[in-house]
């Protein structure tokens, strides 16, 4: 199994900060990494595939980056609506989550 | 735009069976393009792969899980579905269904979510 680490567990943050997120793969991945952002009692939401590929409709503030073992991903001004938990998911062998990042107001 | 929809037993006791149903609307399932998975996240936890199914009747499914579950298609109804057999309390879970392109994917549309809680 391929095991995905998120850091940190929980990002306290002010609008406009720039914030990021990192996921660690146990194992190489190549670039087969997505992110997710996900709000309480909802589906999670596409943002990111291919590490860095951004999803059609997402806001170009959202930007993802790495390859191999280490990922990020980075709000470049954190907007009142990106308050959530943020998964990043591999899908380079089966399909593996992280344990979430919860973004919340500082 | 596609869209999808989980329906099913909501409360189980434990060792009974778990099944839902996802209908697909806005999309046909038979598209031979997509992939058709099921996803689920207990409470306060992270989501956790379960298997999927294409067009062609093919399976795939989470080692951890394999033994006890089953996905099935209905391409005349554009449905899919989950049965997960001899549920346990750790089976409570709100479980997605969702879209992925030919596999190994990501997911770009999901359903809302059902919870099914097993209790005694």
């Amino acid at each position: 199994d391929i095991q995905m680490t998120q850091s940190p567990s929980t990002l306290s943050a002010s609008v406009g900060d720039r914030v990021t997120i990192t996921c660690r793969a146990s194992q190489r991945i190549s670039s087969w990494l997505a992110w997710y952002q996900q709000k309480p009692g909802k589906a999670p939401k596409l943002l990111i595939y291919k590490a860095s590929t951004l999803e059609s409709g997402v806001p170009s503030r959202f930007s993802g980056s790495g390859s191999g073992t280490e990922f990020a991903l980075t709000i470049s001004s954190l907007q009142p609506d990106d308050f959530a938990t943020y998964y990043c998911q591999q899908y380079s062998s089966y399909y593996t989550f992280g344990q979430g990042t919860k973004v919340e107001i500082k | 735009q596609l869209q999808l929809q989980e329906s099913g037993s909501g409360l189980l006791k434990p060792s009974q069976t778990l099944s839902l149903t996802c209908a697909v609307s806005g999309g046909s399932i038979s598209s031979g393009a997509y992939s058709w998975h099921w996803i689920r996240q207990p409470p306060g936890k992270a989501l956790e792969w379960i298997g999927y199914i294409y067009h062609t009747e093919s399976t795939y499914y989470n080692p951890s899980l394999e033994s006890r579950v089953t996905i099935s298609i209905d391409r005349s109804k554009d449905q899919f579905s989950l049965k997960l057999r001899s549920v346990t309390a750790a089976d409570t879970a709100v479980y997605f269904c969702a879209r992925g392109a030919t596999a190994p994917t990501y997911f770009d549309y999901w359903g809302q979510g059902t919870l099914v809680t097993v209790s005694s």
